[in-house]
């Protein structure tokens, strides 16, 4: 599978195939992170969620991952299906109500 | 159990004019979130509200305003509109809020003329 070791704005991969889509966060005193899929004319979708005191945390198909030490997460699709393709976005919350959003990646996934 | 919903879907309006958004969270939430997402900053949140109380508020002019419902329903008001208002405004609803599992609704599509 592609992975993409900086946060890169588009990524493309292929039917079958693993994808890895990578987040850096801002505060490290962010307690809660969550991973959202966002299609064409649709409002987010929440995928995975993870909080701070667990450092991975699997779902049907995704997994994701978090170091504290870098302030980085990471969302993994297994076997990608055109289904998949969408803007996905990563999102902090501070301990207060609001969430921050991260810049979306754009999967793109060719059959 | 229904989604959050949002309306109207799609609106048109000119600079300076007002408008208002509706948001319908689901049920037995009580905390709805409001978000601006455009191409150039994201998504961006502009204010949450939990049992008809602004809880928190994101760094935007005073022309963005909202207020919750005893029924959790939610509006948000912009007044005196800007070309730059123009955007997707999301709504999203939580049991509780901020480190709770927020669902998202479909958005109302803004455009300023």
């Amino acid at each position: 599978g592609e992975s993409v070791g900086l946060h890169l704005p588009t990524l493309s991969v292929q039917e079958g195939d693993n994808s890895i889509i990578n987040c850096a966060y801002s505060n490290s005193a962010s307690d809660y992170f969550i991973w959202y899929k966002q299609e064409s004319g649709k409002g987010p979708q929440f995928i995975i969620d993870i909080r701070s005191n667990m450092d991975k945390r699997q779902g049907q198909r995704v997994t994701v991952l978090l170091n504290k030490t870098v302030k980085h997460l990471s969302l993994q699709i297994a076997a990608t299906q055109p289904g998949d393709s969408a803007v996905y976005f990563c999102a902090e919350n501070q301990g207060g109500t609001a969430l921050i959003f991260g810049k979306g990646t754009t999967l793109s996934v060719s059959s | 159990k229904a989604g959050v919903t949002q309306t109207p879907r799609y609106l048109i309006k000119t600079r300076g004019q007002q408008v208002t958004l509706s948001c319908s969270p689901i049920s037995g939430h009580r905390s709805v979130s409001w978000y601006q997402q455009t191409p150039g900053q994201g998504l961006q949140f502009l204010f949450e509200y939990f049992s008809e109380t602004q809880r928190n508020k994101g760094n935007f002019p005073g022309r963005f305003s909202g207020r919750q419902f005893s029924n959790s329903r939610s509006e948000m008001n912009v007044s005196t509109l800007e070309l730059g208002d123009s955007a997707l405004y999301l709504c999203a609803s939580s049991f509780s809020g901020g480190g709770n599992e927020q669902f998202f609704g479909p958005g109302t599509r803004l455009t300023v003329l």
